[in-house]
């Protein structure tokens, strides 16, 4: 089993729908992060939590770290948000070191 | 925001030859740099990390002689990859960090390796 698991692998949905990524993780961590990364390949640090929630835009980040959990959610979806979300974990154990979700491919349909 | 520059975005080269990829950050001190290889539709492997002035500690099953970094100054780190081969090819991918600690991510926008 991966320490950081991601769903839904895949997701395909209507402009301006509501999507959730969905992260979980077994390690203990200091900090989680959701990356975007373009069909080009460039990669952007959308969040990094170590408790709470955050929003930007129409990106809101959630973390529970009782349970474990973290969802990415990204409101009055646009096709341009068409990329994959990584999701990423430093654990407590680690300085730097991240462990790598294996990413959602998500595709909004105008 | 802080900015990474990767450089070059792209490049083609044949078997045998060695490329080198450069890793920039912008307007902020890099203390420490990873170095991120990615094959279609998988996910990011951590090849190397780099912190600067000491030499960079390498992932299992990773070649350093092959994949040599340099981390010479506090914005700039290099990877060059020697004697390339067909199955090099791939995304290769930096990251910066300000500092040791809980600091955000900034990536580099990448460079795809094709060898020929």
């Amino acid at each position: 089993k991966n320490e950081v698991e991601q769903s839904p692998q895949n997701l395909t949905a209507q402009e301006g729908e509501f999507i959730t990524i969905n992260c979980s993780y077994s390690v203990g961590i200091s900090a989680l992060h959701w990356l975007q990364q373009h069909p080009g390949g460039g990669i952007v640090s959308l969040f990094m939590l170590s408790s709470g929630k955050k929003k930007h835009g129409r990106l809101i980040a959630t973390i529970n770290i009782q349970e474990k959990h973290s969802s990415l959610h990204i409101t009055a979806s646009h096709p341009r948000d068409s990329a994959v979300y990584i999701c990423a974990v430093k654990s407590v154990d680690s300085n730097y070191q991240l462990i790598w979700g294996a990413g959602t491919k998500l595709i909004i349909k105008p | 925001g802080a900015v990474v520059s990767q450089h070059p975005s792209w490049v083609i080269c044949k078997s045998g030859t060695s490329v080198k990829i450069e890793c920039r950050s912008l307007d902020f001190q890099a203390t420490t740099m990873f170095w991120y290889r990615q094959f279609p539709k998988q996910s990011l492997m951590l090849m190397a990390t780099s912190n600067e002035g000491s030499k960079a500690t390498y992932e299992q099953g990773v070649e350093k002689d092959k994949f040599l970094i340099n981390h010479a100054s506090l914005t700039l780190s290099t990877l060059t990859v020697t004697s390339a081969h067909p199955e090099d090819s791939s995304f290769y991918i930096c990251s910066a960090v300000r500092t040791a600690s809980n600091s955000p991510l900034h990536f580099g926008n990448g460079t795809r390796l094709t060898v020929t």
